[in-house]
């Protein structure tokens, strides 16, 4: 069983929707990471956290320790926020991903 | 200022020949991981460096995977006997150290047919 599991595996959404994304860790952790990758494979970190909430523009992650599980929320989503998101959990010294949400925005 | 750069980007072998893949890391960062990534797949964790020394290299698969980090800057990923199913794209991350956000490399794809 994958330590970190996300889902959707695959979401489609017009613009403009208010879009989520779950992801579910069963370790212990120190931190977890958001991540977009963009094809071609470039990785962007979106967002650290260890509690509570962040938001960056159009984009809110948040955190509940006790349930071991985060949410990414893009709201008036747009094409190109069309890109693959990573849930990562720091875990001691190394971090263990989830397999990713492939989100496509169409116009 | 510039980010983390891994080269080549793309590199296509052999079975059985043996590869080296570069990183260099933001200046100043301590911490330098390396990941790979198969297709469809999350990156999975292979090694994580402190300074020069490999602080936990549990993820490497086998004994035919290497890395060092001689002067605790630029790190090279070794890979003897490639085998076809060690293609994937190798991504190298850095981190002030080890408690902040870690900032990717753009990733080498290897190749072995």
């Amino acid at each position: 069983k994958n330590e970190v599991e996300q889902s959707p595996q695959n979401l489609t959404a017009q613009e403009g929707e208010f879009i989520t994304i779950n992801c579910s860790y069963s370790v212990g952790i120190s931190a977890l990471h958001w991540l977009q990758q963009h094809p071609g494979g470039g990785i962007v970190s979106l967002f650290m956290l260890s509690s509570g909430k962040k938001k960056h523009g159009r984009l809110i992650a948040t955190i509940n320790i006790q349930e071991k599980h985060s949410s990414l929320h893009i709201t008036a989503s747009h094409p190109r926020d069309s890109a693959v998101y990573i849930c990562a959990v720091r875990w001691y010294n190394d971090m263990r991903f989830g397999a990713g949400t492939r989100l496509t925005v169409k116009p | 200022g510039a980010g983390v750069s891994q080269t080549p980007s793309n590199k296509v072998t052999e079975k059985g020949k043996y590869v080296e893949l570069r990183c260099d890391p933001i200046s100043g960062h301590t911490a330098l991981y390396w990941y790979r990534q198969s297709l469809g797949q999350g990156p999975e964790f292979l090694i994580y460096f402190q300074g020069t020394g490999a602080a936990d290299d549990s993820g490497l698969p086998n004994d035919r995977f290497f890395a060092v980090r001689p002067e605790g800057s630029v790190s090279t990923l070794k890979i003897q006997r490639t085998e076809r199913g060690d293609s994937a794209v190798y991504l190298c991350a850095s981190s002030l150290n080890s408690l902040n956000e870690q900032f990717f490399g753009p990733g080498t794809r290897l190749t072995v047919l």
